[in-house]
This record gives structure tokens, C-alpha cells and sequence, in this order.
């Protein structure tokens, strides 16, 4: 079993929905959770970074963590056609230099 | 701000044979890390450098190695090339002294064919 599973998709939303990715986790260790987003032949590119349970919002994204549930969400309110990627979730522990991430999942948003 | 540049960004080499990438952090940026990523096992964490000595691992053979020079900049080599090599091969840069938190800022990768 991996240490991080995410739904590789594809999912396909038309444009204006909202689009919930998520990602669970076993280990307990794990205190900093990311998520990137790669666009096609481009490298990964940090959209959100929480420490810890709980919420945080930028712009149209919001980013969930739920510890006690090792399972962390990812929000895109009012999808873009320019959100078709492939998300990546990604977790570290403290003081560690090792991210683990998810197998990331591709996302189409349909105008 | 200059990006992580990583070169070159794609190529094609044959089974045995060997292979040199290089990736020049972003200025500042003492932490280097590489990262293979396939289909089928997403990205999958080699090494990480600072300050010129390797502070982790991971789980793949001895024929995969690398190095940092004192100006940060770094190089991952691999011998004896397989067919299972071929993947992008992504560098990532961090301010991260020890103790680190994570924020990875990534090159657009070396795009790696073994035939």
C-alpha cells in the first residue's frame, strides 16, 4: 500500500463547476501538505501549502486538511478551461527532506 | 528571478549506456532534490542535497548517483541504462535549512528514452 493515494482520473468537468480532488494518507507523521499542479511536458508548480489540520483559501482554490482523517482536499470554485492539468497532492514531516507525493490526477474542464 | 533550469531537456540514449543531467537551482537556494516520475509510479523521490553532502535517499539502485557543487548546482548520474529508466527526470530547489518544510520549486525536467 502507498504512503499517499490519489484517484488518478481523468475527471472532466464542464466549465464553472466545482471540482473537489482529494487524497488520503497513512502516515501519521506527515505535518506539511501541498498541492501542485503540472501542466503537460512542464514541471510541477506549488499552488497551496498548509501546516497541519484545517483550511486555507486563495482566490478560487481552497485547501483542506483533515489529520485525524489523513485526508486532504483540494477546491477549484468557477473551473477554467486554463485548470486542465494534472493535480498532485504532496506531504512531508517536520524537519524532513523527503515529499511524498500522490500519483496526481489529470483534470479537463470542458468550456 | 531565474527559474530552476535543468538541461538537457530531452534525450535519447540506448540499454548500458550511461547518462549526465544537470539542474542550477534557484539563485539562493542551498537544497536540491530529484525526482523521477513515470506513469505508473508518479514521482518517486532519489536524493536531496545541501551544502554539497546527501541528506536522504531513496529506494533505487546504486546505479543512480549525484552530486552538488559548491555553487548549488547539481548533477544526477545513471549507468548502465535499463529500459524501466525512461521517465522525467525533475530537479526541485528549496531555501530549506535542515529542518525543512517543504516548498519545492521545480524544473520543467530531462525527458529520458532508453531504447
Amino acid at each position: 500500500q502507498k504512503e499517499v493515494e490519489q484517484d488518478p482520473g481523468p475527471l472532466s468537468v464542464p466549465e464553472g463547476a466545482i471540482v473537489s480532488l482529494n487524497c488520503t494518507y497513512s502516515n501519521s507523521a506527515f505535518q506539511y501538505f501541498m498541492w501542485y499542479r503540472q501542466y503537460s511536458r512542464k514541471g510541477p508548480e506549488l499552488l497551496m501549502y498548509t501546516y497541519s489540520s484545517g483550511n486555507k483559501e486563495d482566490g478560487r482554490f481552497t485547501a483542506q486538511v483533515d489529520k485525524s482523517s489523513k485526508y486532504i482536499s483540494l477546491f477549484i470554485r468557477d473551473s477554467q478551461p486554463s485548470d486542465s492539468a494534472t493535480y498532485l497532492c504532496a506531504m512531508t514531516r517536520e524537519g524532513y527532506q523527503k515529499v511524498t507525493f500522490g500519483i496526481g490526477t489529470k483534470l479537463q474542464v470542458i468550456p | 528571478k531565474a527559474g530552476v533550469t535543468q538541461t538537457p531537456r530531452y534525450l535519447i540514449k540506448t540499454r548500458g549506456q550511461q547518462v549526465t543531467l544537470s539542474c542550477s537551482p534557484i539563485s539562493g537556494h542551498r537544497s536540491v532534490s530529484w525526482y523521477q516520475q513515470t506513469p505508473g509510479q508518479g514521482l518517486q523521490f532519489l536524493f536531496e542535497y545541501f551544502s554539497e553532502t546527501q541528506r536522504n535517499k531513496g529506494n533505487f539502485p546504486g546505479r543512480f548517483s549525484g552530486r552538488q557543487f559548491s555553487n548549488s548546482r547539481s548533477e544526477m548520474n545513471v549507468s548502465t541504462l535499463e529500459l524501466g529508466d525512461s521517465a522525467l527526470y525533475l530537479c526541485a530547489s528549496s531555501q530549506r535549512d535542515p529542518g525543512g518544510t517543504g516548498e519545492l520549486f521545480f524544473g520543467e525536467g530531462s525527458r529520458l528514452t532508453v531504447l
